[in-house]
């Protein structure tokens, strides 16, 4: 089936050593977002790539970074894992940008915990 | 900001009984959207109701739009234990690409 699949469902990083979450989809939609979403707390989105194009939020700490060497993969890398970045992270896609009419695609997350 | 604001914040209701979450936003929007999140997993879309449009229908679902009041309304009819999971409002609006969440509603339905 088509899907937006995450890898891994759980990551258990150590305090500054750098970790990335990897998302896939099969959906052939052009934009993936990535979202942050801490314990009972709305999705927040962190960056969203329209084709190769990337675009990071204002609020988004340089810390967290992106990379999407295809259509089908995008991956989140966190350079220096801080306490306060243990959160689920939310990969998404979507056809296009034009929000009036599509809805996003989200894969199951991946949680985050930093010892 | 256009955050939408669930109300209530946790509702807990009998199987079979009715279920309704409501949501404000603060800024015009082009669409509202009604996405569904069990525990520890992604958000599942429900439902996207346009602007222009007062209420949709779908299965056990009804969604309401009030533009007037900047408020939209989810309602589950004869609920079941699966319906138990937290649902989120997200709005867009103008040339705004971005989905903007509300802190969501946890449901939990009793068997």
């Amino acid at each position: 089936d088509a899907m937006v699949i995450q890898n891994p469902r759980y990551q258990v990083t150590q305090f500054g050593k750098p970790v990335t979450l990897s998302c896939s989809q099969t959906l052939n939609h052009n934009v993936m977002y990535w979202y942050q979403q801490k314990s009972s707390q709305a999705p927040k989105l962190l960056f969203h790539y329209y084709d190769k194009d990337f675009n990071n939020e204002a609020d988004t700490p340089d810390n967290f970074q992106s990379r999407r060497p295809n259509t089908s993969f995008c991956f989140l890398d966190i350079r220096s894992p801080g306490l306060g970045d243990a959160a689920m992270y939310l990969c998404a896609t979507s056809r296009s940008l034009r929000q009036s009419k599509e809805t996003q695609y989200f894969g199951p997350g991946t949680r985050l915990l930093v010892l | 900001s256009q955050q939408g604001e669930e109300d209530p914040q946790a509702l807990s209701i009998q199987e079979g009984e009715n279920a309704t979450m409501n949501c404000s936003y603060k800024t015009s929007i082009n669409n509202l959207q009604w996405y569904r999140q069990n525990s520890g997993r992604g958000l599942v879309h429900l439902i996207l109701i346009r602007s222009n449009e007062r209420e949709k229908h779908s299965g056990r679902l009804r969604v309401t739009l009030d533009t007037s009041k900047k408020s939209s309304s989810l309602l589950i009819t004869a609920s079941r234990a699966a319906d138990t999971a937290s649902y989120f409002c997200a709005t867009s609006g103008g040339s705004n690409y971005k989905l903007t969440f509300g802190k969501g509603t946890l449901l939990t339905v009793n068997p």
